[in-house]
């Protein structure tokens, strides 16, 4: 069964922090996303990585950073929270096979920044 | 640019059929998605389409694509309170594949 872990839930943060979103995918897939959701806008790409170590910005990557130094892990990293980060951020990945192009979500990481 | 509209709320009977519609901007589109998201959860992808098809139809879900004027529909027959939920339309921004570009999302409400 595919499976896409974030290592939290919930977290609580404060202005200024450095946050750390883990990821982990066991089905060794080449491609790992990260996403915010926020009511009524759906999803937004932040970053997205198609191998190790490689990376490209999404719509959004302001504020945000990626590390791909395993294949199976992607950290979504905010050097500096700030409270319009406060959100809902979900990872997903995705096999090479381009034709169908299905991603796999994990349950997210609710945000909240103080 | 890309963009995906849904309506964002829903509200039908148990045993009605639901009817969740969405626009899409991209012609180039290859792929067509709906995913579901229960509360509290991840997104789950319930059903795609080809861009070359009109008709989907897998169990009680059927997706129909009207590719001249962008739109695309997701039929819930014999409506459940276990199909409460959001539900995403997103379609595939080009054949390299990577993005996929997301509705704001319909919230499904079923009612007992």
């Amino acid at each position: 069964d595919v499976k896409v872990t974030q290592s939290s839930r919930y977290l609580v943060k404060r202005t200024g922090e450095k946050v750390f979103l883990e990821c982990v995918q066991d089905m060794d897939h080449e491609n790992m996303f990260w996403y915010r959701q926020d009511p009524g806008l759906g999803l937004r790409l932040i970053y997205f990585s198609y191998d190790v170590k490689m990376k490209e910005k999404g719509d959004i990557p302001e504020g945000y950073s990626v590390s791909r130094e395993k294949k199976e892990r992607f950290s979504l990293i905010l050097e500096s929270a700030s409270t319009n980060q406060t959100s809902m951020y979900l990872c997903a990945s995705r096999g090479q096979t381009l034709a169908k192009n299905i991603q796999y979500f994990g349950a997210g990481t609710r945000l909240s920044v103080l | 640019g890309e963009d995906v509209e849904q309506s964002l709320f829903l509200s039908v009977r148990e045993g009605d059929s639901s009817v969740i519609n969405c626009t899409y901007t991209d012609s180039s589109s290859t792929y067509l998605y709906w995913y579901k998201q229960e509360p509290g959860a991840g997104l789950q992808l319930l059903t795609y389409i080809f861009s070359n098809m009109d008709m989907k139809q897998d169990q009680r879900l059927t997706v129909l694509l009207n590719k001249k004027d962008k739109h695309l529909s997701l039929r819930i027959a014999d409506t459940q309170t276990g199909d409460s939920a959001i539900y995403f339309c997103a379609e595939s921004r080009n054949n390299a594949g990577n993005m996929l570009t997301f509705g704001g999302g319909t919230r499904l409400m079923v009612k007992p």
